[in-house]
């Protein structure tokens, strides 16, 4: 089955700076990328997906990049706020295997210093 | 649409009761899904179903853990007997599939066994 391995577990950033979470994953066949973010206390949400025909997907201050070769993906937040701190999870989809098991990676705590 | 509603929010029970847990998905949508998550091992799919068939129970830890979807409407996740490590966060989202891959969270329960 898919395996997501996430880097790093937590960061911290100071306001204004960026943010990258870093993704690999095992499975070639895998073609849909989302990522969530978790608030304290709350449920993970979507913030941002990617599927494998496309190498870069932006929506105002959050990219995601897909390096399908070499089986990784990545988070890119510019302009921190301290909004932004939450949980983020990537995660990996093989849509094509006519099933629906999104495998996450283990999370990324990110803390945006004022 | 009030999204994935679940309850309870918080369970307390003593090890060795039953505990149900219970999902309202999203109207319309094909999959439900319920996740498991903790600190240690992030978010784990624990069974997902299809119109309402189970499709892949693999991520169910053990005989305790059972789930039934009886209507598109309505899924429950029960343990029995429960165990302390068995406490966690447990989540239900669904999703629409046909070309909508967003998985859609509710709040989630949070259950201690003590």
């Amino acid at each position: 089955g898919e395996n997501v391995e996430q880097h790093p577990s937590t960061l911290s950033v100071q306001e204004g700076d960026s943010a990258v979470i870093k993704c690999t994953y095992s499975d070639s066949a895998s073609n849909y990328f989302p990522w969530y973010k978790q608030e304290l206390g709350k449920r993970p949400q979507l913030i941002i997906d990617i599927r494998s025909n496309v190498g870069e997907k932006k929506d105002q201050r959050i990219a995601v990049t897909l390096n399908k070769t070499a089986k990784h993906f990545s988070l890119h937040i510019t302009e921190t706020q301290p909004e932004d701190s939450a949980v983020y999870f990537c995660a990996a989809l093989d849509s094509g295997a006519g099933s629906y098991q999104l495998t996450f990676g283990k999370g990324t705590k990110l803390s945006v210093i004022p | 649409d009030a999204g994935v509603i679940q309850s309870p929010r918080h369970e307390v029970t003593e090890m060795g009761q039953e505990v149900t847990l219970r999902c309202k998905p999203i109207s319309g949508h094909d999959y439900l899904f319920w996740y498991r998550q903790t600190m240690m091992r992030g978010l784990e799919l624990l069974i997902y179903f299809n119109n309402n068939v189970p499709i892949d129970d693999s991520g169910m830890p053990e005989d305790r853990f059972s789930a039934k979807m009886p209507n598109a409407s309505f899924s429950t996740l029960k343990i029995q007997p429960s165990e302390p490590r068995d406490s966690a966060v447990y989540f239900c989202a669904s999703s629409p599939w046909r070309g909508a891959l967003e998985a859609f969270f509710g709040q989630g329960t949070r259950l201690t066994v003590v």
